[in-house]
C-alpha cells in the first residue's frame, strides 16, 4: 500500500507569494495533521483536519490556513511568504482524529527568497 | 508548557549498542515516540509505548520509559552504518478534539563503520 504522499517535492517561491502544499494519506485514513520542520530543529505542529473539519491549530499566524477534501487529501496555504517560512513541512495520517500511530510523508521543502 | 528534550549528538562505532535519552514534561501523556528522519527525508515512526508500559522491545530496538522521571530512552543493539539518521522523540498531547505530537529538538547518531 501506499504511504503518505506529498507534493510538490521542493519549491521556490519569492517573499510575498502564496504557496499550496498537497497531502494524500494512506488509503483509509482519515485524519491528516500538517507539520513545519525548519533546519535544524524538530517538526512544530500546525493543524490538524478529520473529516473535512480542523479540530486542532498551533501557534501560526493566520497566514496559514488548510482544506480537507471529501477523499480526505488536505491542501496547506501560506499567504504573503516570508523568508522564515522557509522549511520543511510535513504531513501525516492516522486513521481517525485520535489515532496513536502517525505516519509521516516524505515532506516538501519550502524555500523562500 | 510542553517541553520535549533530547542531546544533540551521539557517536557509535558499528556492532555496539547506541542509547537515546530523552525528556519529557508534560505528566499526562499517553503515547511516547520515537521517529527517524534520514537526510532529506520525511519521518519513519520506530516505535512507541503506552504509558501505562516501562519497556517495549522490537527487533533490535528497546524502549524504556520512566514515568517518575519523565525519562524515555531507545537503545538500538547492534547498531548498523544505515542507523546512522536523526532520531526524535516525541509525546502526544490528545485533548479536546486536538492529536498533535511535540517534538525534541533530535540527536543525530553517527554510526563508524
Amino acid at each position: 500500500d501506499a504511504g503518505v504522499t506529498q507534493s510538490p517535492t521542493h519549491l521556490i517561491k519569492t517573499r510575498g507569494q502564496q504557496v499550496t502544499l498537497r497531502c494524500s494519506p494512506i488509503s483509509g485514513h482519515k485524519s491528516v495533521s500538517w507539520y513545519q520542520q525548519v533546519l535544524g530543529q524538530g517538526p512544530q505542529f500546525i493543524f490538524q483536519y478529520y473529516e473535512k473539519e480542523e479540530r486542532g491549530r498551533g501557534n501560526f499566524p493566520d497566514r496559514f490556513s488548510a482544506r480537507q477534501f471529501p477523499n480526505y487529501s488536505s491542501e496547506l496555504n501560506v499567504n504573503a511568504l516570508l523568508l522564515g517560512d522557509s522549511a520543511l513541512y510535513l504531513c501525516a495520517s492516522s486513521l481517525w482524529t485520535g489515532g496513536y500511530e502517525q505516519y509521516f510523508g516524505p515532506g516538501t521543502r519550502l524555500t523562500v527568497t | 508548557g510542553e517541553d520535549v528534550e533530547q542531546s544533540l549528538f551521539l557517536s557509535v562505532r558499528e556492532g555496539d549498542s547506541s542509547v537515546i535519552n530523552c525528556t519529557y514534561t508534560d505528566s499526562s501523556s499517553t503515547y511516547l515516540y520515537w521517529y527517524k528522519q534520514e537526510p532529506g527525508a520525511g519521518l519513519q515512526l520506530l516505535t512507541y509505548i503506552f504509558s501505562n508500559m516501562d519497556m517495549k522491545q522490537d527487533q533490535r530496538l528497546t524502549v524504556l520509559l520512566n514515568k517518575k522521571d519523565k525519562h524515555l530512552s531507545l537503545r538500538i543493539a547492534d547498531t548498523q552504518t544505515g542507523d546512522s539518521a536523526i532520531y526524535f522523540c516525541a509525546e502526544r498531547e490528545y485533548g479536546g478534539a486536538t492529536n498533535k505530537l511535540i517534538f525534541g529538538t533530535g540527536t543525530l547518531l553517527a554510526v563508524q563503520p
